[in-house]
C-alpha cells in the first residue's frame, strides 16, 4: 500500500537557519503530495501541495518540489522564524484500497523547534 | 471562516464505557474523516464518509464505528473503550476528493481511557 516516510525529529534550529525536512513516498498510482502543519493546540492546516511531477508548491517562504524520479517531496525554508515552530506532516493522496474516494496517507510528523 | 468543530477538547473515560466523539462542519462538505494521532505514528485513518449515511473503513477501524445522519455531522463511536484507544482524535472535512485535498481539521479531542 501507499506509505510516507519522514525524517525523524525533533529538529531544533536557531532563528534564520536553513530548514530541510525530508519526505519520501511509495505509491502505486500518481499521487498528489502535501505538507500540512500543526501549531501547538491546533488541528492540521495545509501548508503547500503539488499535484504532478516537477511541480513546486510554495507558501509562507516554504517550498517543496515533487520529484518522481526520487519519489521525494522535501520541505525547505531559507530562513526559519520562531513562529515556524510546529509539527510538519508530509502526506500523499491516492485512490484507497476500496477504489473510491481518494484518501490521504500521512507521515509520522516532524517536530520543529526554532530558538531565538 | 471555514470551521470544523469537535465537541470536546479533553475527555476522560473508563474502560468499557461507550464513547461518542462529535464533529460538525459548516462548509457543506461531502467528505468527512476521523483520524487518530499518536506520537511516532502520525495520523491514521479510522473511518471516512463521502455522503450522508455512507461510510468506509480506513486503515484502523477495529473497535470503532461511525454515524453520519446529517451532512454536517460525523460521529465516532467507541463501543467499549479500551486503554489502547487513548489518543488524540482529529476530525477533518473536504469538499471533494478529486485531487485538491485541502482538508480542514478540527483542533482535536484528547481522549484518555483509564
Amino acid at each position: 500500500g501507499d506509505s510516507v516516510t519522514q525524517m525523524e525529529g525533533p529538529v531544533t534550529l536557531s532563528e534564520e537557519a536553513f530548514l530541510t525536512i525530508n519526505c519520501t513516498y511509495t505509491a502505486t498510482g500518481y499521487p498528489s503530495l502535501f505538507w500540512y502543519v500543526q501549531y501547538p493546540g491546533e488541528g492540521l492546516q495545509l501548508l503547500l501541495k503539488a499535484t504532478k511531477a516537477d511541480d513546486k508548491g510554495s507558501n509562507k517562504g516554504f517550498e517543496a518540489t515533487y520529484r518522481k524520479e526520487t519519489t521525494s517531496f522535501h520541505l525547505e525554508k531559507g530562513s526559519v522564524q520562531v513562529s515556524d515552530s510546529a509539527v510538519y506532516f508530509c502526506a500523499l493522496s491516492d485512490k484507497g484500497s476500496s477504489g473510491s474516494a481518494r484518501q490521504l496517507t500521512f507521515g509520522s510528523g516532524t517536530q520543529l523547534t526554532v530558538l531565538p | 471562516d471555514v470551521k470544523v468543530t469537535q465537541s470536546s477538547r479533553y475527555l476522560v473515560k473508563r474502560t468499557g464505557e461507550k464513547v461518542f466523539l462529535e464533529c460538525v462542519q459548516d462548509m457543506d462538505h461531502e467528505n468527512m474523516f476521523w483520524y487518530r494521532q499518536d506520537p511516532g505514528l502520525g495520523l491514521r485513518l479510522i473511518y471516512f464518509s463521502y455522503d450522508v449515511k455512507m461510510k468506509e473503513k480506513g486503515d484502523i477501524p477495529e473497535g470503532y464505528s461511525v454515524s453520519r445522519e446529517k451532512k454536517e455531522r460525523f460521529s465516532l463511536i467507541l463501543e467499549s473503550a479500551s486503554t489502547n484507544q487513548t489518543s488524540m482524535y482529529l476530525c477533518a472535512s473536504v469538499k471533494d476528493t478529486g485531487g485538491d485535498e485541502k482538508l480542514f481539521f478540527g483542533s482535536g479531542t484528547q481522549l484518555s481511557v483509564l
